[in-house]
């Protein structure tokens, strides 16, 4: 099993605080995903890093930011957690295929994160 | 875009085949499958290339029609560690590593 995990795996906040989940990697993958999944609405990608301190938005990437100092860290931030934010976040590592599109992904447990 | 995965949900008996279908409006260049059990991470079955069909695991099959832009993903003789929900992942040309677009899932359940 690939040697990922995330924290908090379950947090209660409230509207308006800021919040920080953490992904850290064993395997020194260079890629590094952030997804949030919904009922009805699958996986949906909301920030990646493809080195450290390289960062890129995805399709849902509003009211979040994202960090990566280490190889092996890549924190997800909710400036100001709203009710909408609601969800369950996984993160993923993978190394591109020598194509060079993206590879196997190998996901985290996933951190249940409730904004009431 | 997200792709569009067909059908929605299915349920089979245990021994039946299934067949879970993946569209995109956008080229692709590659298509990734991956189940996941209810309250735990997607895990990967396997990817296509295009220009290729790759085979992953026992029974499960997939191809990969890059002109219509489609993938089907074929699990034959069912059985019930099979039930979870199925999500196709698309690579579109020029994307490099910047992650897949799922599609909203699969449900599939797998009756004894």
């Amino acid at each position: 099993d690939a040697g990922i995990t995330q924290s908090p795996r379950h947090k209660v906040t409230e509207t308006g605080t800021p919040v920080t989940l953490r992904c850290h990697q064993t395997e020194n993958h260079r890629y590094m995903y952030w997804y949030r999944q919904d009922p009805g609405h699958g996986l949906r990608l909301i920030h990646y890093s493809y080195g450290v301190k390289d960062t890129d938005k995805g399709e849902v990437s509003d009211g979040y930011s994202v960090s990566r100092s280490k190889t092996e860290d890549f924190l997800l931030t909710l400036e100001s957690a709203t009710s909408s934010q609601t969800s369950v976040y996984f993160c993923a590592i993978s190394e591109s295929n020598p194509s060079g599109d993206t590879g196997e992904l190998f996901f985290g447990e996933g951190s249940r994160l409730t904004v009431l | 875009q997200q792709p569009v995965q067909s059908p929605q949900a299915v349920i089979l008996r245990e021994g039946e085949d299934a067949v879970i279908n993946c569209s995109s409006s956008k080229a692709l260049y590659s298509v990734h499958w991956y189940r996941q059990k209810h309250g735990e991470a997607p895990i990967f079955l396997m990817i296509l290339l295009k220009g290729g069909e790759q085979k992953g695991h026992d029974k499960i099959s997939a191809s990969f029609n890059e002109k219509k832009q489609q993938s089907s993903l074929y699990l034959t003789a069912s059985q019930l560690s099979y039930s979870g929900t199925y999500f196709c992942g698309t690579v579109n040309p020029g994307g490099g590593a910047d992650g897949l677009t799922f599609g909203k899932g699969t449900h599939l359940i797998i009756q004894p």
